[in-house]
């Protein structure tokens, strides 16, 4: 079955420029899209990327998101980094083969 | 503006049922895939379930396949899912989230199932 494998935690300074990876394994990343989402302390996830590399309304363009076939990947990059980031962060994909939406484990970001 | 409002969560025993229902509103719902995730106390997301437009197709991760059932009724906006022998691991807070695409775009604030004796 293909799977998202994120780092468990990450962690940076204020105004410094983090970035999540999320590889796949069992297929590959770029066949279907992947999302990010963000989840505070006791809040719903909200999706900060989409489509690979997309912003929904009202997200900063510090966000950005990619794809790295070479290393079946998708990255997340937060630029400019504040203390509100600090957040869970998981991104998400499609099992085309087996027809399942595929999560990746979460990394805690810490921004200190 | 899409809400999504879960309810039937509660306590119950191992082996036992539960009805999570989730009423939709402000969007066309016959028009989006929904789906079920939820997120066990301290850990991270997982997809449980997913349903077609019409409810022609329904998809599962394997833990679950044999013992919940998702379903829609889209004359009253709503969704849910049918939880049967219950296991301590089907603890969590389940989120009703509505598929924009392959990107769940509205989550509800979910509702929550603990199964302990």
């Amino acid at each position: 079955n293909f799977m998202l494998t994120q780092p468990h935690s990450v962690s940076e300074s204020p105004g410094k420029t983090v970035t999540i990876s999320c590889t796949g394994t069992s297929g590959s990343i770029a066949n279907n899209y992947v999302q990010w989402y963000q989840q505070r302390p006791g809040s719903v996830p909200t999706t900060v990327i989409y489509e690979d590399n997309q912003r929904p309304s009202g997200v900063p363009d510090r966000f950005s998101g990619s794809i790295d076939s070479s290393s079946n990947s998708a990255s997340l990059t937060i630029s400019g980094l504040k203390t509100e980031d600090e957040a869970d962060y998981y991104c998400q994909s499609y099992d085309p083969i087996y027809e399942k939406v595929v999560f990746g484990g979460g990394t805690k970001l810490t921004v200190l | 503006e899409a809400q999504l409002v879960e309810s039937g969560g509660g306590l119950v025993r191992p082996g036992g049922s539960l009805r999570l229902s989730c009423a939709a509103s402000g969007f066309t719902f016959n028009k989006y895939y929904m789906s079920w995730v939820r997120q066990a106390p301290g850990k991270g997301l997982e997809w449980v379930a997913n349903i077609k437009e019409d409810g022609s197709e329904k998809y599962y991760v394997d833990s679950v396949k044999g013992r919940f059932t998702i379903s829609r009724d889209n004359a009253k906006n709503s969704l849910f899912l049918q939880m049967n022998s219950l296991r301590a691991e089907d603890t969590a807070m389940y989120y009703c989230a509505r598929e924009d695409g392959y990107n769940y775009g509205h989550w509800g604030p979910g509702t929550l199932v603990t199964v302990s004796s």
